[in-house]
């Protein structure tokens, strides 16, 4: 299983990019990267989800380079509602292998 | 989008007894359940897979007898908490993969188990 690391913490204000970089340096051939949002009190939320380059959807963006050893969530114009755990997960979608790291916290300011 | 709900959102029970928390998947079939437990300020811990129609698969740690999982169908699996003691106070949550999104998980809000 592919272990993760992430900040354990970030600050941002209103209106900013956030940038929250995962590393994964033992990422194996069948394994994805796929980032969840956590508030207080409430399940994970499915952010985003990537093999390769870059992905886009409404809410992120999901840089992952060629050696796929590191992926960057990339969060447009944050909002005081983003205050949130940010999980980086790395596994086999197929094999049902999917492991939470510790996350990132992050704090937008006004 | 896919709608995986939990009951009770929260429950208080006295040390010794057991208590089950159900986990649905309201508008599609659920091939596949996971349970997870998350303790303050933790990131989530997986407990055990479900599979329809099949035991759990645990983890390594978790006592299956402590901890039962029956998921008897595609929209609905259970946890029982037996004995439960005040160590036991956690928030767990449950998580849902069904066949027409074999790639995304779809998570339940939680249960707040509090053991007094």
């Amino acid at each position: 299983l592919a272990k993760t690391t992430q900040p354990i913490s970030m600050d941002s204000y209103e209106g900013q990019e956030v940038n929250i970089t995962c590393s994964h340096n033992n990422i194996a051939t069948n394994d994805y990267i796929t980032w969840y949002q956590q508030f207080p009190s409430q399940g994970p939320r499915f952010i985003i989800q990537g093999y390769k380059t870059k992905v886009t959807n409404e809410v992120a963006s999901l840089f992952i380079p060629a050696d796929r050893k590191s992926s960057t969530l990339s969060l447009p114009r944050v909002s005081l509602s983003d205050t949130a755990v940010y999980y980086c997960l790395v596994g086999d979608i197929y094999n049902n292998d999917m492991r939470f790291g510790a996350g990132t916290r992050l704090t937008v300011k006004p | 989008g896919a709608v995986v709900s939990q009951h009770p959102s929260r429950v208080i029970c006295k040390s010794g007894t057991s208590v089950k928390i159900e986990c649905r998947s309201l508008d599609f079939q659920a091939t596949t359940m996971f349970w997870y437990r998350q303790f303050p300020k933790q990131s989530l811990m997986l407990m055990a897979t479900s599979n329809e129609g099949s035991k759990a698969t645990y983890e390594q740690g978790v006592e299956k007898d402590k901890f039962l999982i029956n998921h008897a169908s595609l929209t609905l699996s259970t946890l029982t908490v037996t004995s439960a003691h005040p160590e036991d106070s956690s928030f767990y949550i449950c998580s849902a993969r069904g066949r027409d999104h074999p790639y995304e998980q779809y998570f339940g809000p939680g249960t707040r188990l509090t053991v007094t």
